[in-house]
C-alpha cells in the first residue's frame, strides 16, 4: 500500500465550481499533514496545513480524519488560477529525523 | 522574503561523471533536505539533514550520493557517477525548527543525464 495515495485526476472543473481532494495515508504515527500545491515544472509550495479541528483560509477548507487516516481539500469558487497540481504530504516522525512524504498529486485545470 | 536558493538551475552531465548541486537554505533554518522529482512522478525523499549530519535518508540515497554543508550556508548534494536514472529535478529544502513550520523549498535543479 502506498504510504500516501491520491486520486491522480485529472480534474477539470469550470471557474467557480466547487471542487473536493481526497487523500489516504498509511502511517498511523504520522505527525502532521499539509497540502502543497505545484505548478507545472516549479517547485512544491504550502498552501496549508490541516489540523484534526479542520481550518479554513478563504476559499480553501482542510479536513483531517485521524481515525481513518483520511485528509480532504475543499476549494469553493474555484479560479483559473487555481489551476495545478494539489500534493497531499504527510510528515512521519519530528524533529531532525522528520521526512515529508508526498502523495503523487490531483491535477486540477479550471476552465474559463 | 527569505528564500531557498539553488544553482544551478539546469545541468547537463554526461553518464559516470560527478555532479554537484548547491543549495542555499534560508540563513536561520536548522534543518534541510533534499528531494527529487523524476518528470511526471512524485516527489521523493532522499535525504535530511541537521546539526552536520544525516538523520534520515531514503532507499535511493545510495552510495552514490553524499551532502555536506562545507561553510555554514551552503548545503550541497553530490553525485558521484551519474546515471541516466538520476534525470531529474532535484529540490533544496529547510524548515526552521522542531515544530511542524513549513518547509521551504528552492525552485530546483533540473539535472540531464546523457
Amino acid at each position: 500500500r502506498k504510504e500516501v495515495e491520491q486520486d491522480p485526476g485529472p480534474f477539470n472543473v469550470p471557474e467557480g465550481a466547487t471542487v473536493a481532494f481526497n487523500c489516504t495515508y498509511s502511517n498511523s504515527a504520522s505527525q502532521s499533514f499539509f497540502w502543497y500545491r505545484q505548478d507545472c515544472r516549479k517547485e512544491p509550495k504550502l498552501l496549508m496545513s490541516v489540523y484534526s479541528s479542520g481550518n479554513e483560509d478563504g476559499r480553501f477548507t482542510a479536513q483531517l480524519n485521524r481515525a481513518s487516516q483520511y485528509i480532504s481539500l475543499l476549494i469553493r469558487d474555484s479560479k483559473l488560477s487555481d489551476s495545478a497540481t494539489y500534493l497531499c504530504v504527510v510528515n512521519i516522525g519530528s524533529g531532525s529525523a522528520r521526512q515529508l512524504t508526498f502523495g503523487s498529486g490531483t491535477q486540477l485545470t479550471v476552465l474559463p | 522574503e527569505p528564500e531557498v536558493t539553488q544553482t544551478p538551475s539546469h545541468q547537463v552531465t554526461q553518464m559516470g561523471q560527478e555532479v554537484i548541486l548547491r543549495c542555499v537554505p534560508i540563513s536561520n533554518h536548522l534543518y534541510f533536505y533534499w528531494y527529487r522529482q523524476i518528470l511526471g512522478q512524485k516527489v521523493e525523499f532522499l535525504v535530511s539533514f541537521y546539526n552536520n549530519e544525516i538523520s534520515e535518508k531514503s532507499e535511493i540515497f545510495d552510495d552514490q550520493f553524499s551532502v555536506e554543508r562545507p561553510d555554514g550556508s551552503n548545503f550541497t548534494l553530490k553525485i558521484r557517477s551519474t546515471k541516466l536514472e538520476d534525470s531529474a529535478m532535484y529540490f533544496c529544502a529547510s524548515i526552521f525548527g522542531q515544530g511542524d513550520t513549513e518547509a521551504f523549498f528552492g525552485q530546483g535543479t533540473r539535472l540531464t543525464v546523457v
